[in-house]
């Protein structure tokens, strides 16, 4: 099975701009989590997709928004960059029920804002 | 306040020398991972533990997961070059859904030849 692909994988952008990130999971999973990784905070999580609808969101402004296609394809969008949106931006997919599931990451985007 | 407090930060150590990581919570967990993280690429999943007293072995690393699901552990037997690297903890807090994991501060491990 081909693992979580993310596109592009590098990205620098001016403040202000706007970036939309790309995500394609693996085959079957219908779960998809984007997380922002950084130097000073770690992993964090900013939200996750269940079948094209919005199930849990982290603790970011709003310029940071995302969706999923019918094909579980997901896109994030971060409006009016900043410099502190510098990071390695993670999607990780999963094939999950009540039961539980694990989480596949996938190479992930470094977004520089400059 | 870190959720999940995740230590050593740092660990330098000799080929062949043992080590444990730690991650600890006040928070139960429905599950958790470790994770390891090579430079520029995304976290590769290890294992998962999710019953109370769970220990698995995976080759020379161990994982424990605490009897109240709030505290698990990674022991690596007679390190070698290739185990450096950054290892995470991540956990799905008890309640929440498994796509939103919690994650430790990571540890960075050094092996020297």
């Amino acid at each position: 099975k081909a693992g979580v692909t993310q596109t592009p994988r590098y990205l620098i952008k001016t403040r202000g701009q706007q970036v939309t990130l790309s995500c394609s999971p693996i085959s079957g999973h219908r779960s998809v989590s984007w997380y922002q990784q950084t130097p000073g905070q770690g992993l964090q999580f900013l939200f996750e997709y269940f079948s094209e609808t919005q199930r849990n969101k982290g603790n970011f402004p709003g310029r940071f928004s995302g969706r999923q296609f019918s094909n579980s394809r997901s896109e994030m969008n971060v409006s009016t960059l900043e410099l502190g949106d510098s990071a390695l931006y993670l999607c990780a997919s999963s094939f999950i029920t009540d039961l539980g599931g694990e989480q596949y990451f996938g190479p992930g985007t470094r977004l520089t804002v400059t | 306040t870190q959720l999940l407090e995740q230590s050593p930060q740092f660990l330098s150590i000799q080929e062949g020398e043992n080590l444990t990581v730690y991650c600890n919570s006040s928070s139960v967990f429905s599950s958790l991972q470790w994770y390891r993280q090579e430079p520029g690429e995304g976290p590769v999943l290890l294992v998962t533990v999710v019953t109370g007293g769970e220990v698995k072995k995976l080759k020379r690393l161990t994982f424990q997961f605490g009897d109240a699901r709030k505290d698990s552990s990674l022991h690596i037997t007679a390190a070698q070059p290739g185990d450096t690297g950054l290892y995470l903890c991540a956990g799905a807090l008890y309640g929440t859904s498994y796509g939103k994991l919690t994650f430790g501060q990571g540890t960075i491990l050094t092996v020297h030849p």
